[in-house]
């Protein structure tokens, strides 16, 4: 078990629908990240949130967006759904910023888009 | 730009043998270097990591990776492979422009250990 908790495990809409996909860090983790897993682009990283404040941006939609709250909760909301939004979307977290600390990965919520 | 290249898709090795997942890499500046593996339906899991110093990196599960700058290589390996063993192996690295532990992956590798 890594410590970080992703809800839902699963989660079935159709096109056009809106998501969000929760996510709570390692207890003392300020840093969190979002990740994208499909067959055909492999691992994508989307954004990361340190402390509050979005940190880095990577390959993520306009249709997409994401906050982390005071309690270091990180929430990844998906709008204006495509088929092609499918996929296993991964938070990760990891300890205070610098350095060369692994991140720890939670279990991650599969959307399926219908 | 920072990358990552797996260059195998599956690696197949009879239960016992040795095992090697290959790496190479592409980044600015010392690269911090790291290997995760991935079971079914299960999240990543980290198992080793290079920052610096000794070129063998010891990690999890009877793992290590051998760091060779001039080739820029990290590959992961091992002595004896196991049935269990059998998952997807992500390779990554630090991108150090911007943000804090940015890991950018590799696009994983299969490995395949048959009894």
């Amino acid at each position: 078990d890594s410590g970080v908790t992703q809800t839902p495990k699963h989660l079935i809409t159709a096109t056009g629908q809106r998501v969000t996909l929760r996510c709570s860090p390692r207890s003392g983790d300020l840093s969190v990240y979002w990740y994208q897993q499909s067959l055909d682009q492999g691992l994508q990283f989307l954004i990361q949130y340190y402390n509050g404040e979005e940190r880095a941006k990577g390959n993520i939609l306009e249709r997409f967006s994401a906050q982390q709250f005071p309690d270091l909760h990180s929430e990844l909301n998906l709008s204006s759904l495509e088929l092609g939004d499918s996929a296993l979307y991964f938070c990760a977290s990891s300890a205070v910023a610098g350095g060369a600390g692994e991140l720890f990965f939670g279990e991650g919520s599969r959307l399926t888009v219908l | 730009a920072q990358s990552v290249a797996q260059p195998e898709d599956q690696v197949n090795v009879a239960e016992g043998n040795p095992l090697t997942v290959k790496c190479t890499y592409s980044v600015s500046g010392n690269p911090y270097l790291f290997w995760y593996v991935q079971y079914p339906n299960r999240g990543l899991q980290f198992l080793l990591k290079y920052i610096t110093g000794d070129n063998l990196v010891k990690g999890s599960y009877g793992f290590e990776a051998e760091f060779n700058k001039s080739q820029t290589s990290f590959h992961l390996k091992k002595p004896s492979a196991l049935v269990s063993d059998s998952a997807l192996y992500f390779c990554a690295v630090r991108d150090p422009t911007g943000g804090y532990n940015k890991l950018i992956f590799g696009a994983g590798t299969r490995l395949a250990v048959h009894p």
